[in-house]
């Protein structure tokens, strides 16, 4: 079954920098694949997703951009804020599995001031 | 407003006494899933539901039960808790159609000592 890996646990980055967070996926024929945002003591939100039809995609600050030759896909937030400071979690599902997320382990985004 | 509810929000509880969590989503969303989510391990998925009467497991179902009697509500039974069942259990719903955005409920702390 599909497995989903996540990298970094925890990243620290200066305000104002960019961060970079990485997700590999093992199954192929995984299609679809969203970025969820939990800050402290909240429920889980999606941000952005990109499925694999397409390259790229950025929303403001945030973007997403999948290989799908190296089976990865990364988030990547730009001029970083305190309010960025969260966990973040990938996943990856296909369209034949009911479109069932699996879940990476998560990344504690801080933003230091 | 568009929300999926939760109940209770917190809970203490012991060993063998079973205990029943409610959700309910409000956009007539045809699939709803339970997760429940421990420190280093993410999301993991307990058991979900297309549609009213139709549910299956997900990675983690032992020791849970669940039902889908009306489109509205997906409860999450413990007939006989566990200590290992002390977690963070998040309900999610979504339209199910094409690959789609979860919407979470607000998380019910449960402890078994």
């Amino acid at each position: 079954g599909e497995n989903v890996e996540q990298h970094p646990s925890t990243l620290s980055v200066q305000e104002g920098d960019s961060a970079v967070i990485k997700c590999t996926y093992s199954d192929s024929a995984s299609n679809y694949f969203p970025w969820y945002k939990q800050e402290l003591g909240k429920r889980p939100q999606l941000i952005i997703d990109i499925r694999s039809n397409v390259g790229e995609k950025k929303d403001q600050r945030i973007a997403v951009t999948l290989n799908k030759t190296a089976k990865h896909f990364s988030l990547h937030i730009t001029e970083t804020q305190p309010e960025d400071s969260a966990v973040y979690f990938c996943a990856a599902s296909r369209w034949d599995s009911n479109y069932q997320l699996i879940w990476g382990a998560g990344t504690k985004l801080i933003i230091k001031p | 407003e568009a929300q999926v509810t939760q109940n209770p929000r917190y809970l203490i509880t012991v060993t063998g006494k079973k205990l029943t969590v409610t959700c309910s989503q409000n956009m007539n969303h045809e699939y709803m899933s339970w997760y429940r989510q421990d420190p280093g391990l993410g999301l993991r998925q307990i058991y979900y539901s297309m549609n009213v009467e139709v549910t299956d497991k997900g990675d983690v179902p032992e020791g849970y039960k669940v039902s889908r009697k009306e489109k509205r509500n997906f409860p999450l039974i413990l007939e006989s808790p566990s200590p290992n069942q002390t977690s963070l259990y998040f309900c999610a719903s979504s339209t199910g159609q094409d690959a789609y955005e979860q919407y979470f409920g607000p998380g019910t702390r449960l402890t078994v000592t």
